[in-house]
């Protein structure tokens, strides 16, 4: 693909909702990573992946929050019982491999209400 | 506390005029300092940096990183109006456990015609 996608780009949600972002990153990328932006802060990291290993769940603030990747591309950021703090813009970046520049998508504007 | 730590936060201009954007950094294992452009929402990388003392140019914006003082600074010269957009500052580390790229805050900056 031309470019990091991710859907969708705005998501409104109330407050106890789960919700499923998605990215489908540049093809050939191997390497996908979760941010999380909020108002006023940079971005974030919440999770990595890279090719078959598995991902570094690091950043992740709760166990309300997983991520999986499918065969190695399209990846799902899943969020379990939201809260209002967790309002934030999500953005998904992908890399060639690790030590490459990562590429970001436009990212998903969630808003728990 | 924050590794990497981007001045000022905010910054207003005129058309024409030219900016410094400073950002320093504090990481054990540093590999490389990179600068994205983020305009509403999906950051577009700018430069990538890992050797001291030698700029990177691109247009009107410039970059210098200096290894030893850690610190990186971005200029725009003859700034326009499209230039008015969140500029962050990330920091490649090895062996980190955020991922591999650990952002400032940014600073907005926004030109006036």
């Amino acid at each position: 693909g031309a470019g990091v996608s991710q859907s969708p780009s705005n998501k409104v949600t109330e407050k106890g909702k789960d919700v499923e972002l998605r990215c489908d990153p540049i093809s050939g990328h191997t390497a996908l990573y979760w941010y999380r932006q909020s108002l006023g802060q940079g971005l974030e990291f919440l999770i990595y992946f890279q090719g078959n290993s598995a991902p570094d769940k690091s950043g992740l603030p709760s166990d309300r929050f997983s991520a999986e990747r499918t065969g190695g591309s399209v990846s799902t950021l899943t969020i379990q019982r939201t809260q209002q703090e967790d309002s934030a813009v999500y953005l998904c970046a992908s890399s060639l491999d690790k030590w490459n520049i990562q590429y970001f998508g436009a990212g998903t504007r969630l808003s728990v209400l | 506390e924050d590794k990497v730590v981007q001045s000022p936060l905010s910054l207003v201009v005129h058309e024409g005029d030219t900016v410094t954007l400073n950002c320093s950094y504090e990481v054990t294992n540093f590999r490389s300092l990179l600068w994205y452009k983020q305009e509403k929402k999906a950051p577009t990388f700018l430069f990538m940096l890992t050797s001291s003392g030698i700029e990177k140019k691109s247009g009107r914006l410039s970059s210098i990183l200096d290894k030893k003082e850690l610190f990186s600074i971005l200029n725009i010269t003859a700034t326009q109006t499209g230039d008015s957009a969140i500029y962050l500052c990330a920091v490649e580390e090895y062996g980190g456990s955020q991922g591999n790229l650990i952002f400032g805050k940014g600073t907005k900056l926004s030109v006036k015609p």
